[in-house]
C-alpha cells in the first residue's frame, strides 16, 4: 500500500531534550516536506527536500533541522525543543513537488513540549 | 481524535443537501490551487485541484471553481454524506515549479443525518 508513515504518532517531552520524527514514504517520491499544524493558522511549512541531499527553508524553519540521506526517508530533528513547538506535525510527499503532483500526507505526529 | 483547530469557520448542512466550501487567497500571482479533505485523527486528503487557467473543475461530487477577479475558491460537495464530515482546507501555489503549498486556516464541514 503506497503511503506516508511517521513515528512516533504522539510524543511528550521537555524543553532542551533533542528529538527526531521520522518519516518515511514507500512512493519512490522525489519530493519530501515537513509541516506544522496549529489552531487558527493552518498548516505552514518547515523545510522541504526536492531529491536526495537536497533541502531548503519553508516558512517557519527556525528550531528545526532535516536531512535526506536516501529517497523514502526524511527525519525532522529538533536540537533543543521548547514549548512553542509544541504542535501537530506532518510529512507528506510527491513525485516530483511540481504543481499537478499530489501530495500525499502521513498520519501526523502530535509533539508536546513541556 | 486530533484537535485541527478549535477556531474554525464552521458549516453544518442536513445530510442530501450540497455544501459549498468558501475560501479566500490573497496573491494574484497564484496559478494552482488545490482543496483537502482532512478528517479527525488523520493527515490531509487530496480532493481536487485546479489551474488557474480555469474557473470550474468537476470530480465525484465535488466541483471547485475560480474566480480570479475576486480571488475567491470554492467547493461544492453535492448529496452531503456523513462521511464528509471534515475539515477542508484550501491550498494555493505561486508558480508552477515552485513546491511549496500555502494552506488557508481550513473550514469545518458538520453533516447533520
Amino acid at each position: 500500500e503506497a503511503q506516508v508513515t511517521q513515528n512516533p504518532r504522539y510524543l511528550i517531552t521537555v524543553t532542551g531534550k533533542k528529538l527526531t520524527v521520522t518519516c518515511s514514504q514507500n512512493m519512490n517520491h522525489e519530493y519530501m516536506s515537513w509541516y506544522r499544524q496549529d489552531p487558527g493558522l493552518g498548516l505552514r511549512q518547515i523545510y522541504y527536500s526536492m531529491n536526495v541531499e537536497v533541502t531548503d527553508k519553508g516558512d517557519v524553519p527556525e528550531g528545526y533541522k532535516v536531512s535526506r540521506k536516501e529517497k523514502r526517508n526524511f527525519p525532522l530533528i529538533l536540537e533543543s525543543p521548547s514549548p512553542n513547538q509544541t504542535s501537530l506535525y506532518f510529512c507528506a510527499s510527491s513525485l516530483q513537488g511540481r504543481a499537478g503532483d499530489t501530495q500525499y500526507f502521513g498520519p501526523g505526529t502530535r509533539l508536546t513540549v513541556l | 481524535g486530533e484537535s485541527v483547530g478549535l477556531h474554525l469557520p464552521t458549516l453544518s448542512v442536513q445530510e442530501g443537501d450540497n455544501s459549498i466550501i468558501n475560501c479566500a487567497y490573497s496573491n494574484s500571482a497564484s496559478d494552482y490551487f488545490i482543496w483537502y479533505k482532512q478528517e479527525s485523527g488523520k493527515g490531509p486528503q487530496f480532493i481536487i485541484d485546479i489551474r488557474s487557467n480555469m474557473d470550474k473543475r468537476q470530480g465525484q461530487r465535488v466541483t471547485v471553481l475560480l474566480n480570479k477577479t475576486v480571488k475567491h475558491l470554492s467547493l461544492q460537495i453535492a448529496a452531503t454524506q456523513p462521511g464528509d464530515s471534515a475539515v477542508y482546507f484550501c491550498a494555493e501555489i505561486v508558480n508552477f515549479g515552485n513546491e511549496k503549498l500555502t494552506f488557508g486556516t481550513g473550514t469545518r464541514l458538520t453533516i447533520i443525518p
